[in-house]
Order: structure tokens, then C-alpha cells, then sequence
């Protein structure tokens, strides 16, 4: 069936490292990608979002690579700082409609070493 | 400032007993959702709305009613709660009907039903 999953359930980063958060989705049609941010006791938070007509999207210290080919897309931030701990989720949809369906992932949790 | 608004945060409560949980945007926005997060499996849609009125069955919305009498609010309604419906509720509200743009969440409600 669908799925978006992560590799990892936690991610361990130096203060000052980069860190790269993997994320694998199964459905070939999707065609719209987000990544969000829950930090604790707060509703998730729109970081990026990728379109299946790219496969890179840079922000600010984050960027969002999708390989299509694998069904494979990454949250990159660059000069991890403490407040990027968080659980980070990735979601898809197909298509445009209101109705499409939106798949999230279950998340991976990253921390900060000092 | 752009937020949804979710009431109450937390409560505890007995199986069998009515409550509601309210959900307000001040965005304007067309589409509304409202979803569940439980422990490894990511976020759930329960319901979601694309206008006044206009109201659909999401992926879980066994025990689950709505509402969509005015655009800004959209109130999750459980009848009769049982303690399997314990769980982190979100609502998000976009500018849209299409999928494929980010959602606005709230920062949650916690539910214990006993």
C-alpha cells in the first residue's frame, strides 16, 4: 500500500554539522512533496516543499532533494543550531485536487549534541 | 498574526461523554482538516472541509463529526468517546482546495478519554 516512511527514527547532529533526514515514499504518481517541523507541544510547521517537475529546492539553511527515480526525498539544513531540534516529517500528495490524498510520514526526531 | 487556533489544548474526560474541540482560522482560508497523531503512525486525516458547508470523510472519522457553518471554524465533534480515540488531534487549515500547497496547523489538543 501508500507509505512515506524514514529511514531513521532519531538523528544525533554536532552543533554546527549538517544534517541530512531521509525520507522514502512509495507511490510513483505522487507529485508534490513538504517537509514539516514539530517541535515539542507545537503543531507541525511548513519548512519546504518540492514539486516532481524539480529535484532540488533550496530555503534558507534547508534544502530538499527528490530522486524520483528511487522514490526517495532528503531534508538537508545547513549549520544544525539547537533550535533545529525537532521531529521532522515528510508528506506527498497526487495531483491537485482537495480531495487528493496526503501521506505523512511517522517522522525522525533530531537532536543536538553541543 | 496568521494562526489557527485550536480549544481546548488538553483534557481528560470519560468515555460516553460529549465534547467538542474548536478550530479557528483568521487566514481566510477554503480548506480545513483535521487530523490525529498517534505514536508511529504519522498524522491521520479525520475529516476535512472544503468550504461552508462542504464537508468529507477523511482516512479515520469513525466516531468523528464536523461542522462547517462559517469559513473560519471548523469544530471536531466526538458524541459518544471511547478511550481508543485517545489522542493528539490537530487541526490545519490552506488557501486552497488544491493539495498541492502546505497546511496551516494548530498547535494541538491532547485527548484522554478514561
Amino acid at each position: 500500500g501508500e507509505s512515506v516512511g524514514l529511514h531513521l527514527p532519531t538523528l544525533s547532529v554536532q552543533e554546527g554539522d549538517n544534517s541530512i533526514i531521509n525520507c522514502a515514499y512509495s507511490n510513483s504518481a505522487s507529485d508534490y512533496f513538504i517537509w514539516y517541523k514539530q517541535e515539542s507541544g507545537k503543531g507541525p510547521q511548513f519548512i519546504i516543499d518540492i514539486r516532481s517537475n524539480m529535484d532540488k529546492r533550496q530555503g534558507q539553511r534547508v534544502t530538499v532533494l527528490l530522486n524520483k527515480t528511487v522514490k526517495h526525498l532528503s531534508l538537508q539544513i545547513a549549520a544544525t543550531q539547537p533550535g533545529d531540534s525537532a521531529v521532522y516529517f515528510c508528506a506527498d500528495s497526487t495531483g491537485y485536487s482537495s480531495a487528493s490524498k496526503i501521506i505523512f510520514g511517522s517522522g525522525t526526531r533530531l537532536s543536538i549534541r553541543p | 498574526e496568521a494562526q489557527v487556533t485550536q480549544n481546548p489544548r488538553y483534557l481528560i474526560t470519560v468515555t460516553g461523554k460529549k465534547l467538542t474541540v474548536t478550530c479557528s482560522q483568521n487566514m481566510n482560508h477554503e480548506y480545513m482538516s483535521w487530523y490525529r497523531q498517534d505514536p508511529g503512525l504519522g498524522l491521520r486525516q479525520i475529516y476535512y472541509s472544503m468550504n461552508v458547508e462542504v464537508t468529507d470523510k477523511g482516512d479515520v472519522p469513525e466516531g468523528y463529526k464536523v461542522s462547517r457553518k462559517e469559513k473560519r471554524n471548523f469544530p471536531l465533534i466526538l458524541e459518544s468517546p471511547s478511550p481508543n480515540q485517545t489522542s493528539l488531534y490537530f487541526c490545519a487549515s490552506r488557501a486552497g482546495a488544491g493539495s498541492n500547497q502546505p497546511q496551516h496547523f494548530g498547535d494541538g489538543t491532547r485527548l484522554s478519554i478514561l
